[in-house]
């Protein structure tokens, strides 16, 4: 079982819509929780951060943790054509020297 | 100017050969890390190093080596390039455990 489950996706959303993505892990050490986003032939990117549980909010973006399930959450609002990307979760312990990446899920808005 | 860059963007070798792909960063940061991604897979740590006297292994590092000429140089050297070799390679900096800064990446096709 990998440390950190990501569905690939693909997903294809109308302009407008709210995109929903996803992740689980099995290591409970985890506190730091990323979202990269990554365009195609480009590097991955840091779109938000959270420490340890709960909810953050970066314009269009919401992050929520919840430790209890190990599971967080990316929401994009009202998307757009340029949001087409594909997005992977990361997270790390304390300690760690490395980030523990999910797979990816791949996202398409159409205008 | 980009902060990450990587060169080459695209390689074709064959099997067998030494290959070298090079990274340099102005973004003043000591912490450097060598990742590969492959469709499905996500994003594996290959090396990183912390300082210029520091190297170690990630998860992945059999059949990789690096070199960390300076504390804005590092470069990953594949001793004897074999076809699962054939990957997408970042090089990514940091100055935190968890926020990296990726360059725009190497595409490597090993025949």
């Amino acid at each position: 079982q990998k440390e950190v489950e990501q569905d690939p996706g693909p997903l294809s959303v109308p302009e407008g819509a709210i995109v929903s993505l996803n992740c689980t892990y099995s290591n409970s050490a985890f506190q730091y929780f990323m979202w990269y986003r990554q365009y195609s032939r480009k590097g991955p990117e840091l779109l938000m951060y959270t420490y340890s549980s709960g909810n953050k909010e970066d314009g269009r973006f919401t992050a929520q943790v919840d430790k209890s399930s190990k599971y967080i959450s990316l929401f994009i609002r009202d998307s757009q054509p340029s949001d087409s990307a594909t997005y992977l979760c990361a997270m790390s312990g304390t300690n760690d020297y490395k980030l523990s990446f999910g797979a990816g899920t791949t996202v398409t808005v159409r205008a | 100017d980009a902060d990450v860059t990587q060169t080459p963007r695209n390689r074709i070798t064959k099997t067998g050969k030494r290959i070298m792909l090079e990274c340099s960063q102005t973004k003043g940061h000591d912490r450097m890390y060598w990742y590969r991604q492959d469709p499905g897979l996500g994003l594996r740590l290959i090396y990183y190093s912390f300082d210029v006297k520091d190297i170690n292994k990630g998860e992945i590092s059999d059949g990789y080596s690096v070199s960390r000429q300076a504390q804005a140089k590092f470069s990953l050297s594949l001793e004897s390039a074999i076809p699962n070799q054939t990957a997408l390679y970042f090089c990514a900096t940091s100055d935190t455990n968890e926020k990296l800064f990726f360059g725009s990446g190497t595409q490597l096709s090993v025949l």
